[in-house]
């Protein structure tokens, strides 16, 4: 079966801008969380959504936001890019607990 | 807090060893942990999982082992491969009865394993 996918797989934005990412969830999972990953911080939790709902969210800025579809697929965007966004950003998906959530390959996000 | 990665630590090892990878947790009230397995230009890879009610748990070659008392996880690899070096993450999640935690993993700055033929 299909796995995570996440699109597009690199981006590079100028400072100022703003990007939407996009994550397709494996089929039945109705759970979607996001993550940044840089070389300084690791892997860090941004948001969570459940059937629609933004279940939980991380300690980043309101300049990250997220929404989920009725079909589970998710988008994330980030406004006003700063330089430190710069990032691999995941996706996971699950059925509805962390349990066994499987990631996608990331985007690959660069502010220039 | 949450993860810090500044400084990786390393693990080389020479194939046919066995590995133990070592992670600190901080929450106490966490409840379920996992370790992935990132590859360079890939996502984390889901490689073994433990409740805490578990101090032991076993897959194809993996060994988790769970110390709820210091707050410590380990992940053992027996008989490495070259195929296996890559970074390592332990990650916790803490669930709670009717709680909102259920998708937030916590994740470990890493360990970078690498497997010499």
């Amino acid at each position: 079966k299909a796995g995570v996918t996440q699109t597009p797989r690199y981006l590079i934005k100028t400072r100022g801008q703003q990007v939407t990412l996009s994550c397709s969830p494996i089929s039945g999972h109705r759970s979607v969380s996001w993550y940044q990953q840089t070389p300084g911080q690791g892997l860090q939790f941004l948001f969570e959504y459940f059937s629609e709902t933004q279940r939980n969210k991380g300690n980043f800025p309101g300049r990250f936001s997220g929404r989920q579809f009725s079909n589970s697929r998710s988008e994330m965007n980030v406004s006003t890019l700063e330089l430190g966004d710069s990032a691999l950003y995941l996706c996971a998906s699950s059925l509805g607990q962390a349990r066994e959530a499987f990631f996608g390959q990331g985007t690959r996000l660069t502010v220039v | 807090g949450e993860s810090v990665g500044l400084h990786l630590p390393t693990l080389s090892v020479q194939e046919g060893d066995n590995s133990i990878i070592n992670c600190a947790y901080s929450n106490s009230a966490s409840d379920y942990f996992i370790w992935y397995k990132q590859e360079s230009g890939k996502g984390p890879q889901f490689i073994i999982d433990i409740r805490s009610n578990m101090d032991k748990r076993q897959g194809q070659r993996v060994t988790v082992l769970l110390n709820k008392t210091v707050k410590h996880l380990s992940l053992q690899i027996a008989a490495t491969q070259p195929g296996d070096s890559a970074v390592y993450f332990c990650a916790e999640n803490s669930y709670e009865a009717g709680g909102t935690s259920y998708g937030k993993l916590t994740f470990g700055q890493g360990t970078i394993l690498t497997v010499h033929p």
